[in-house]
């Protein structure tokens, strides 16, 4: 079954430096999503991607954050110099359809310790 | 500010029996809502769904109840498996499903043997 890989599963970098999250969608998927979960709290949407530009972001994804699809393969998050509160799980999604009626399908995630 | 609540943070049942998971929302305009479970060190996997048109979906051994005008729906497993254990997750999204989905802060569902 197709799916979303996520690398690194885990990265624990210093605050102040900057962290790229890596995603590769599945290959026929258009729509592309970042949420995070911070340890106890809900899922959180950060940001929508398509047509190689973002079409929706929350109040969360600030100047800090940037996303970009450099190859056509891979979907990245990087975030600019990382804050203490930046420390959460990092799910990237896809779906073929904008609609998410039938579901998002989500990578596993990358655990971001930020120290 | 949560659009999408869920109450109750774990849940334990009884292997065999049912289990209901609730799920409630505050935005009028969330018109298809979904479950999500997830398993430790995996993303979330899509479950069911249903539309505000509908009360009910079944799938299974899972299925989903809205009441609309208590902006409230269930997720019921029936009967409940040990494989159920996991962190269940309530979504919701609105026009027809287009914007990105809001998720409430998962209930933990233990099943046991």
């Amino acid at each position: 079954e197709p799916e979303v890989t996520q690398t690194p599963s885990h990265q624990v970098t210093q605050m102040g430096q900057e962290v790229i999250l890596r995603c590769v969608p599945i290959s026929n998927h258009l729509y592309f999503y970042w949420y995070r979960q911070i340890l106890g709290q809900k899922v959180e949407f950060l940001v929508s991607f398509y047509n190689n530009e973002i079409s929706e972001k929350s109040e969360i994804f600030d100047d800090q954050f940037s996303v970009e699809r450099p190859d056509g393969s891979n979907f990245t998050l990087k975030i600019r110099s990382t804050k203490l509160e930046d420390s959460a799980m990092y799910f990237c999604a896809s779906s073929e359809f904008r609609t998410g009626v039938t579901g998002y399908t989500f990578g596993s995630g990358t655990r971001l310790t930020v120290v | 500010d949560q659009q999408v609540k869920q109450n109750s943070p774990s849940l334990s049942v009884q292997e065999g029996r049912i289990s209901i998971l609730n799920c409630d929302y505050t935005n009028s305009m969330f018109d298809y809502f979904l479950w999500y479970k997830k398993y430790p060190a995996e993303g979330p996997t899509f479950l069911i769904s249903i539309s505000s048109i509908k009360d009910k979906n079944e799938d299974g051994r899972f299925t989903v109840f809205l009441n609309k005008s208590a902006k409230h729906l269930s997720l019921h497993i029936v009967p409940s498996q040990p494989g159920d254990s996991a962190v269940y997750f309530c979504a919701a999204s609105s026009n027809s499903g287009n914007t990105p989905l809001v998720f409430g802060k998962g209930t933990r569902l233990s099943v046991i043997a």
